[in-house]
């Protein structure tokens, strides 16, 4: 079965400090696997997207890194501000055989919360 | 913002009746996706549409249907509403199934 799992949970850090997301997924095929930003109630804005062949990628203050092998991702966040405070999503895309659409498979998300 | 639009932005139905949420997709972009999301959970996918036509589904009943239209904009359907359809709907467009998918702010569908 295709999942996306994500720790933590949720994740509380002070203003300024660096703070590391983990994504492990079990998709087969994998075409690419991204992250998503989504403030409380508003829609999911990409950060990073990510195929087989990248290790890592950096959008800012945000790096993301992949390893194909143990299938797992990683978001570093640094020099965290107050505006980070939001779910961060990992996304992994599964080819479809037959080609066709690339479905998505969603992470429950890290709900990140940065405090003065 | 992306440019994808979404209406309503807030929408409370009772158990039973039917709802549709619309969606504009990105100027060019000729593929939409919908989602559900529940209250602290990641998106579900619901099913995709390119070129006016379903090209995949998740996990979801019939009595979710959609439509796209020549403009590539699209509706989402939902008859018979549960209890359990209370959720945000994101709609997303790209250029392509495999094109970055661009999201909308979504619709907060309540349920009572």
């Amino acid at each position: 079965k295709n999942q996306v799992e994500q720790s933590p949970q949720s994740l509380i850090i002070l203003e300024g400090k660096n703070c590391t997301l983990q994504c492990n997924y079990t998709v087969s095929p994998f075409s690419n696997l991204r992250w998503y930003k989504q403030d409380t109630g508003r829609g999911p804005v990409s950060l990073t997207i990510m195929t087989f062949s990248e290790n890592t990628k950096s959008n800012g203050r945000y790096t993301a890194t992949l390893d194909a092998d143990t299938k797992q991702s990683s978001l570093h966040i640094t020099a965290s501000q107050l505006s980070d405070s939001a779910s961060y999503i990992c996304v992994v895309s599964a080819s479809s055989f037959s080609g066709g659409y690339n479905k998505l498979i969603f992470g429950a998300g890290t709900r990140l919360a940065v405090h003065p | 913002e992306t440019g994808v639009t979404q209406s309503p932005t807030h929408l409370i139905k009772t158990r039973g009746q039917q709802v549709t949420l619309r969606c504009s997709s990105q100027s060019g972009h000729n593929t939409v996706s919908w989602y559900q999301q529940a209250l602290g959970q990641g998106p579900q996918f619901i099913f995709q549409y390119y070129r006016e036509e379903e090209n995949g589904r998740g996990n979801f009943p019939p009595r979710f249907s959609g439509l796209q239209f020549p403009n590539y904009s699209s509706e989402l359907n939902v008859n018979a509403l549960e209890l359990d359809d209370s959720a945000l709907y994101l709609c997303a467009s790209s250029l392509g199934d495999e094109g970055e998918q661009y999201f909308g702010p979504g619709t907060r569908l309540t349920v009572t």
